[in-house]
């Protein structure tokens, strides 16, 4: 597609329960990264994907956090046992490459923990 | 490591003035630099970026912003202000290997009439 696709758009979970958020970044991307955007906060890094890679997760909050990317296109973000913390707009980047390639963000994905 | 810090939580200026939204930089490594711009609702859009090239960098929709070393800042500027610039404003940084971005925590822009 022409952006970064995320879905869904919004997402309310009671307390405890899993999600799963997903992203669709622009086809032929390498690159691939996941953000965290608390209310009124700048985007905080989580993880990097290189294909299907997970070359960095040092952002990830706790071990409730998983992402994968299987097949180095499609990426998936889940929360498990979620808190009332993990609250927050979560951001899906893609890039061709490395830095000078810049990077395209999706929409993001509004996660509030009831 | 490294980091951003944005002066400003928000700025107000009214239309038709200069906008300066100002950013100061920390980076072991050569940064790159970067303004993304996020309008209510919407995704983040990169205004310019600054990879070692030209100091002064000229982005879309009338805005730029000088890389000064000495003083490790990248503020933008703007010469006149329009209404449809109310947005939220990101300085960024990157350089690590992961190539990940660093985010400022973000200035709200204001648009008087």
């Amino acid at each position: 597609g022409a952006g970064v696709s995320q879905s869904p758009r919004y997402k309310v979970a009671k307390r405890g329960q899993d999600v799963a958020l997903r992203c669709d970044p622009i086809s032929g991307h390498v690159s691939l990264f996941w953000y965290q955007q608390a209310l009124g906060q700048g985007p905080e890094f989580l993880t990097y994907f290189q294909n299907e890679a997970q070359l960095d997760k040092s952002g990830l909050p706790s071990d409730r956090f998983f992402a994968e990317r299987p097949e180095g296109s499609v990426s998936t973000l889940k929360i498990q046992r979620t808190q009332q913390e993990d609250s927050a707009v979560y951001l899906c980047a893609s890039s061709l490459g490395g830095i000078d390639y810049g990077y395209t963000f999706g929409s993001g994905t509004r996660l509030t923990v009831v | 490591a490294q980091s951003v810090t944005q002066l400003d939580s928000h700025v107000s200026v009214s239309e038709g003035t200069p906008v300066l939204l100002r950013c100061n930089y920390s980076s072991s490594y050569s940064p790159s630099l970067f303004w993304y711009v996020q309008h209510p609702n919407k995704g983040l859009q990169l205004l310019l970026k600054y990879t070692s090239a030209a100091t002064l960098v000229k982005g879309i929709n009338g805005f730029e912003a000088e890389f000064k070393k000495s003083e490790t800042s990248f503020h933008l500027t703007k010469p006149s202000a329009h209404m449809s610039d109310a947005a939220e404003y990101f300085c960024v940084v990157s350089g690590g290997g992961a190539d990940g971005l660093t985010f400022g925590k973000g200035t709200h822009l204001i648009i008087q009439p």
